[in-house]
């Protein structure tokens, strides 16, 4: 198993450019959600879906879109990019274990907005 | 709303030092306890998990952790820390409710000197 790939690893993005970060696991799992990371902030939740066809927002969702057309990926769209979502972003997994599940993280996208 | 606090942000010491990092969170119900590691330039990696029963959780690279539920804290132990031990650690916590998503703290940033 690959486990969580995400892509692309570094990207550049000028203020009100569109992207589309890929998230996609092998595992199976149910549950996909995305994460972004500041420095002294931990990671915050953007949006999660528990299931293909079901997405729902996370902590700080405002600039991103979802959708979860298949249970392996989970992409993750900025619409306008904007120099505050110059972030790490990383993509998890998990399946569902009677409220005891574990997530795994994927690589992360290191994305730079000028 | 389910919080952590890492009360640690920024942590040097020499190798073979005992290490102990601490955790607290609130939330009132049933909770997974969670440690993630990051080394640098790489993903979260879990440390350990505690979900219920014995409260002195082992996990890989000889750390541990213990639940005390009175003190809503899960502090990360180490009896002898080496240098490739340098990394940001991750306390997070996950209260079983239908977001199913971790709440982090904001990272502990620990330095082992040679």
């Amino acid at each position: 198993n690959a486990g969580v790939t995400q892509t692309p690893k570094f990207q550049v993005l000028k203020t009100g450019q569109s992207m589309t970060l890929q998230c996609a696991q092998d595992m199976n799992h149910e549950y996909m959600s995305w994460y972004r990371q500041d420095p002294g902030m931990g990671l915050r939740l953007i949006h999660y879906s528990v299931g293909a066809g079901i997405t729902d927002q996370g902590e700080v969702p405002n600039g991103y879109n979802v959708s979860r057309s298949t249970t392996e990926d989970f992409p993750l769209r900025l619409l306008s990019a904007a120099p505050s979502q110059t972030s790490v972003y990383f993509c998890a997994s998990s399946e569902t274990s009677g409220g005891r599940e574990t997530q795994y993280f994927g690589p992360g996208t290191r994305l730079l907005v000028l | 709303a389910q919080s952590v606090s890492q009360h640690n942000h920024h942590v040097i010491l020499s190798e073979a030092a005992s290490l102990e990092l601490g955790c607290n969170y609130s939330y009132g119900g049933t909770v997974n306890l969670f440690w993630y590691v990051q080394y640098p330039g790489q993903h979260l990696q879990l440390l350990l998990k505690y979900f219920s029963g014995d409260p002195l959780v082992k996990g890989i690279k000889g750390f541990e952790a213990e639940f005390i539920k009175s003190k809503f804290s899960f502090n990360l132990r180490k009896p002898s820390v080496q240098w490739s031990d340098t990394a940001e650690y991750f306390c997070a916590v996950n209260g079983n409710t239908g977001r199913r998503a971790l709440t982090f703290g904001s990272g502990t940033r620990l330095q082992v000197q040679p």
